[in-house]
């Protein structure tokens, strides 16, 4: 089956750092992924969608200044977290799209922590 | 606007014990059906889908039926095992291709042994 990769898995960072997570689509090309936010017992929150080589489709109330989203190529999507402040954070999870498949294939996710 | 609605947790069962996770949606068109396990710590892995009426999906003991007449797809498990404590999304998306799933609240599912 399709496999993404989500690199790193956990990550713990500065106040008003920054913080870059990868999303790898290993065994095909995915030309839409997608990022995610979890909160503590909570469902997924979807933040927006990523189209490679076009701009990123933000959801509405999530800052696009603050949550910058790449996707280069057809097998990499890349969501950097600006300025990290403690309330970013969360679980992130990246999912993307294979073909005319119904379904998206997720990461294992990045517990991103901010002290 | 698709929706999705699942059954408050936790479920908290003993090992063995019988499971079911109640799902039902609305949906404009006819859209598949997921259920994704989601481990501790983890990122979510499809368990099952179903993509037209009267499908049933399978995967590791666990089952669920696309029922369009009552606009379910319910998850059930003939015996849990304390391997199975998890939290269980349900979902659908549309059948054009967009990939972007309607998610459930999530069902946290605590296996005792």
């Amino acid at each position: 089956g399709a496999v993404v990769s989500q690199h790193p898995s956990r990550v713990i960072c500065k106040s008003g750092t920054s913080v870059k997570i990868e999303c790898r689509s290993l065994d095909f090309q995915a030309t839409t992924m997608f990022w995610y936010r979890q909160f503590p017992k909570q469902s997924l929150m979807l933040m927006a969608t990523s189209n490679e080589g076009s701009k990123a489709t933000y959801e509405q109330g999530v800052e696009k200044d603050k949550f910058l989203i790449n996707h280069a190529s057809l097998t990499l999507s890349t969501l950097t977290v600006t300025s990290a402040h403690p309330e970013d954070s969360s679980f992130y999870i990246c999912s993307a799209g294979q073909g005319k498949a119904t379904e998206a294939f997720f990461g294992q996710g990045t517990r991103l922590t901010v002290v | 606007g698709d929706s999705v609605t699942q059954m408050e947790g936790p479920v908290t069962l003993s090992e063995e014990a019988f499971l079911t996770i109640n799902c039902t949606y609305t949906a404009t068109g006819y859209p598949s059906l997921f259920w994704y396990v989601q481990y501790p710590g983890e990122g979510l892995q499809l368990l099952l889908k179903a993509t037209k009426a009267d499908d049933k999906g399978s995967n590791k003991g666990f089952e669920a039926t696309y029922r369009k007449e009552t606009t379910s797809f319910h998850l059930e498990k003939g015996s849990v095992q304390v391997s199975d404590s998890a939290v269980y999304f349900c979902a659908l998306s549309d059948t054009g291709g967009s990939y972007i799933p309607t998610f459930g609240r999530g069902t946290s599912l605590i296996v005792h042994p």
